[in-house]
């Protein structure tokens, strides 16, 4: 039972262009998403995140929007650079209570173009 | 200087041997994780552990114990491996206080092969 779905197993997109992507969720309890960057031989780093009290949130070249109706969130990266192409994961969690677990989505590779 | 780090990189071991994994924070976290990314690459989380409570995914089968001597360091033990068993694991920290962010940093992961 994926709680959180990235569709998308890849993405293309040419430098300075925008990238574009998606993440849904089915658990209406989440109410804290995060995005991480993967890249080959490394651990998830932190990128941007969103409270599910607000409906964007913008650093530097990256923003995140939550759709809480549609439960989707997006990552968008304008201009993109070469240096963006990583594996981006989506990932959720329930604040409340002693739990700190992420649930994540299977990922999408983005592969930035010269 | 690596914030989490985990050793060993690369662990190749034969079906039914015990092996461990090790875990360590320098960023005074008081809750570490371990996680699993199988072959589909999804990235599921198997125990968050602080010096309150031990939180275990009820899939993870109880051959996989999280041992922590101290709250810098949460190691991962796995008894009676299997061919599945094999995957990348990836330990994580992160605080938990009141307001506190609510990142999770992660090590570089370890690559376990059963053959």
């Amino acid at each position: 039972d994926q709680q959180v779905k990235q569709n998308s197993p890849s993405l293309s997109v040419q430098e300075g262009r925008i990238s574009i992507l998606n993440c849904d969720y089915t658990n209406s309890m989440f109410d804290y998403f995060l995005w991480y960057k993967k890249y080959p031989a490394e651990g998830p780093t932190f990128l941007i995140s969103i409270s599910s009290i607000k409906d964007k949130n913008e650093d530097g070249r990256f923003t995140v929007f939550l759709n809480k109706s549609a439960k989707h969130l997006s990552l968008h990266i304008v201009p993109s650079q070469p240096g963006d192409s990583a594996v981006y994961f989506c990932a959720a969690r329930v604040s409340s209570g002693s739990a700190r677990q992420l649930t994540f989505g299977s990922g999408t590779q983005l592969t930035v173009l010269p | 200087d690596t914030a989490v780090s985990q050793t060993p990189k690369y662990l190749v071991t034969q079906m039914g041997n015990d092996k461990s994994i090790k875990c360590e924070q320098n960023l005074g976290h008081d809750t570490m994780y371990w996680y699993k990314q199988d072959s589909k690459k999804f990235l599921k989380i198997m125990f968050s552990y602080n010096n309150k409570e031990l939180i275990i995914n009820e899939t993870v089968p109880n051959r996989f114990s999280p041992k922590s001597p101290d709250k810098a360091h949460l190691n991962l033990h796995i008894n009676s491996l299997e061919l599945g068993d094999s995957a990348v694991y990836f330990c994580a920290s992160s605080h938990t206080g009141h307001g506190a962010t609510k990142r999770q940093y992660f090590g570089p992961g370890t690559r376990l092969t059963v053959t």
